[in-house]
């Protein structure tokens, strides 16, 4: 089955500690993305790839880092400079072709607690 | 600057009755719409999209949306709810250059 994984569901993190959070797709996407979900204020767009070796800034950038080195692999990294990284992290894949027509498919998330 | 707002932060409805969830959006050009559902601690479904056509436009789990453009208005319906129904739906706009923008969510509750 084609799809998006994340791992972990749950990371437990100290203060001061980077961080780094897994997804993979498999559903042969050109285009990735990480979100951040907090209570009441929707998804907001952290980082975004539309090709291998690539990526931009979303509107949350500030304390947060990702690689692009495959297709399939997007991961992130939330470093000691993020101020409140307690949340829910969402990776979404996106077939470009069409455009934004296609819709975003969406990994099942990964809980990030620091202590 | 493109934008989703939904309106209702909760709504409650009793099972069976129907339901319409709303969705304005800001975007200059034809926007391309989607709604999601999202289950506690989980990733987001696609329920249904828009980008040309018939504006009502079928989904899955019996939802419908209608586009209307002169209202920028892209809603959610259900004639009969059920109590699995119960979830937290996103609506979005998807732009030319593959960014989306999701509004802020409605929690939906069904009362037996």
């Amino acid at each position: 089955d084609g799809g998006i994984t994340q791992s972990p569901k749950y990371l437990f993190r100290k203060e001061g500690q980077n961080v780094t959070l897994s997804c993979e797709q498999n559903l042969n996407h050109d285009a990735m993305y990480w979100y951040r979900q907090d209570p009441g204020q929707g998804l907001r767009l952290i980082y975004y790839s539309q090709i291998v070796n690539d990526f931009q800034k979303g509107d949350i950038a500030e304390g947060y880092s990702v690689s692009r080195e495959k297709k399939e692999s997007f991961p992130l990294t939330v470093t000691s400079a993020q101020k409140n990284p307690t949340a829910f992290y969402l990776c979404a894949s996106h077939d470009r072709v069409g455009v934004g027509g296609n819709e975003q498919f969406f990994g099942p998330g990964t809980r990030l607690t620091v202590l | 600057a493109q934008s989703v707002t939904q309106p209702d932060i909760h709504i409650t409805v009793s099972e069976g009755a129907s339901l319409e969830l709303r969705c304005n959006y800001s975007y200059g050009a034809t926007p391309y719409l989607f709604w999601y559902v999202q289950s506690p601690g989980q990733g987001l479904q696609l329920l249904l999209k828009y980008f040309s056509g018939d504006t009502l436009v079928q989904g899955i789990k019996g939802f419908e949306a209608e586009f209307k453009r002169s209202q920028s208005s892209f809603n959610l319906r259900k004639p009969s709810v059920h109590w699995s129904d119960a979830a937290e739906y996103f609506c979005a706009v998807g732009d030319n250059f593959n960014k989306f923008y999701f509004g802020s969510g409605t929690k939906l509750n069904v009362k037996p």
